[in-house]
């Protein structure tokens, strides 16, 4: 069966340090990959998704960079974060157009 | 980009009660997913609604898509406790350019009473 691994769980950051949120899925191929970030009262916010290796879209203009480099590997980097950068971030994948996404269970990144 | 409406924003029910969220959007709906979400821990997908009419049931919760595509109920019978959590309905975009990606309405919060 597949699953999806967000890690870490919790991050807590100073304002302008860097950030890396990797997620990783097993017991598939070739799926289609999705960060959101959940702010409170405004919804899940997609910030990017992927078809395929090295191929990364953006929804929302931000400090905020997606990489896949392996075909099962999703990551969400900062250089210099903000303090609007704080939320939940949860990664998905889905294995077909349309088809539902399967999320993991989320970081929650705290700027200070 | 469409925009997902759910009401109600929040709802107090007592246990064994019966409730329903709804889910409007002002064009088509490409797709329509529930999810069911607990404080602080990730999305679970519930159920897909793809043609008008279709209705979807699982255990005591059942989810109807309208015939036009524009509108979902969510529907749970007889509520219990392990019901309780935050509801979110998802859509597909109906612009190419954004490949297989879901737009959310903000969600129902569901808590049940004893």
């Amino acid at each position: 069966s597949q699953t999806i691994h967000q890690w870490p769980a919790t991050l807590v950051q100073p304002v302008g340090s860097p950030l890396s949120l990797e997620c990783t899925v097993e017991g598939t191929s070739n799926p289609n990959l999705y960060w959101y970030r959940q702010a409170a009262g405004r919804g899940l916010q997609l910030l990017f998704y992927s078809v395929g290796i090295g191929q990364i879209s953006s929804e929302v203009p931000q400090n905020l960079s997606a990489s896949r480099p392996q075909d099962r590997q999703f990551i969400l980097s900062s250089k210099k974060l903000l303090l609007s950068d704080s939320g939940f971030y949860l990664c998905a994948w889905s294995g077909q157009a349309l088809g539902p996404q399967h999320f993991g269970d989320g970081t929650r990144l705290s700027i200070l | 980009s469409q925009e997902l409406e759910q009401s109600p924003q929040s709802l107090i029910v007592q246990e064994g009660k019966n409730l329903t969220i709804n889910c409007t959007s002002s064009k088509t709906l490409y797709g329509l997913y529930w999810y069911k979400q607990k404080y602080g821990e990730g999305l679970i997908f519930l159920m897909m609604l793809q043609k008008g009419g279709e209705e979807k049931s699982h255990e005591k919760i059942t989810a109807k898509l309208d015939e036009k595509k524009q509108q979902s109920s969510l529907h749970i019978t007889a509520s219990q406790p392990s019901h309780a959590g935050i509801y979110l309905c998802g859509a597909g975009q109906s612009n190419s350019n954004s490949g297989y990606a879901l737009n959310f309405g903000k969600g129902t919060s569901l808590l049940v009473t004893p």
